[in-house]
């Protein structure tokens, strides 16, 4: 089955505690992309790549890193999270951007204390 | 800051009636995207609209892509409450950027 799977799909934390939510998808799309969505301000992009080892900021980028070593794989890093970081995160991957149907994960809800 | 303007914001309406969504910006965009999201899942793509006055149709929802590629409406035709959900409009950029509108919340009684 075609489909983008992120982990955890919650995760309560505390302030400064490094933490990594996972993304992969399973069909050989070279776009990836991380969104938070908070009430009011719908979709806010993080980071996005166009493919492996391809990486750019999105709208919000700051207090989060990326990586893209694997087509598949494209891991959200919190070097050290934030109460303002407290989100719903979405991974997302298509083969265009914006062209083509962008397939979504199942969100990770995130709460930092 | 937010680039694309979505509205409005809330709606809610009476089964029956007839809607339209609004997403505007200043920017020029290469496509835009109509998605719809359940609550606690991710956003389900609706349409792509591509060429500057292009009209989509799927079933009662009507697309529209501005003339110059800088607004799009979404209009729903007899409202089902099976439209109830969370419908979001997204810009591409050619870089590879996506921006998304605010999002607008759709109740519709039966």
């Amino acid at each position: 089955e075609a489909q983008v799977t992120q982990n955890p799909r919650y995760l309560i934390t505390v302030t400064g505690k490094k933490l990594t939510v996972t993304c992969s998808q399973n069909m050989n799309h070279e776009y990836m992309s991380w969104y938070r969505q908070d009430p009011g301000l719908g979709l806010r992009q993080i980071y996005y790549s166009m493919n492996v080892e391809v990486t750019d900021k999105g709208d919000v980028p700051e207090g989060y890193k990326v990586s893209r070593k694997e087509k598949r794989n494209f891991p959200l890093i919190l070097e050290s999270p934030s109460p303002n970081q407290t989100s719903l995160y979405f991974c997302a991957s298509s083969f265009w951007p914006g062209h083509e149907e962008q397939y979504f994960g199942p969100g990770t809800r995130l709460t930092v204390t | 800051t937010q680039l694309l303007e979505q509205s409005p914001q809330f709606l809610s309406i009476q089964e029956g009636e007839n809607l339209t969504v609004y997403c505007n910006s200043s920017s020029v965009f290469s496509s835009l995207q109509w998605y719809r999201q359940e609550p606690g899942e991710g956003p389900v793509l609706l349409v792509t609209v591509v060429t500057g006055g292009e009209v989509k149709k799927l079933k009662r929802l009507t697309f529209q892509f501005g003339d110059a590629r800088k607004d799009s409406s979404l209009h729903i035709t007899a409202a089902q409450p099976g439209d109830t959900g969370l419908y979001l409009c997204a810009g591409a950029r050619n870089t590879g950027k996506l921006i998304f509108g605010q999002g607008t919340t759709l109740q519709v009684k039966p």
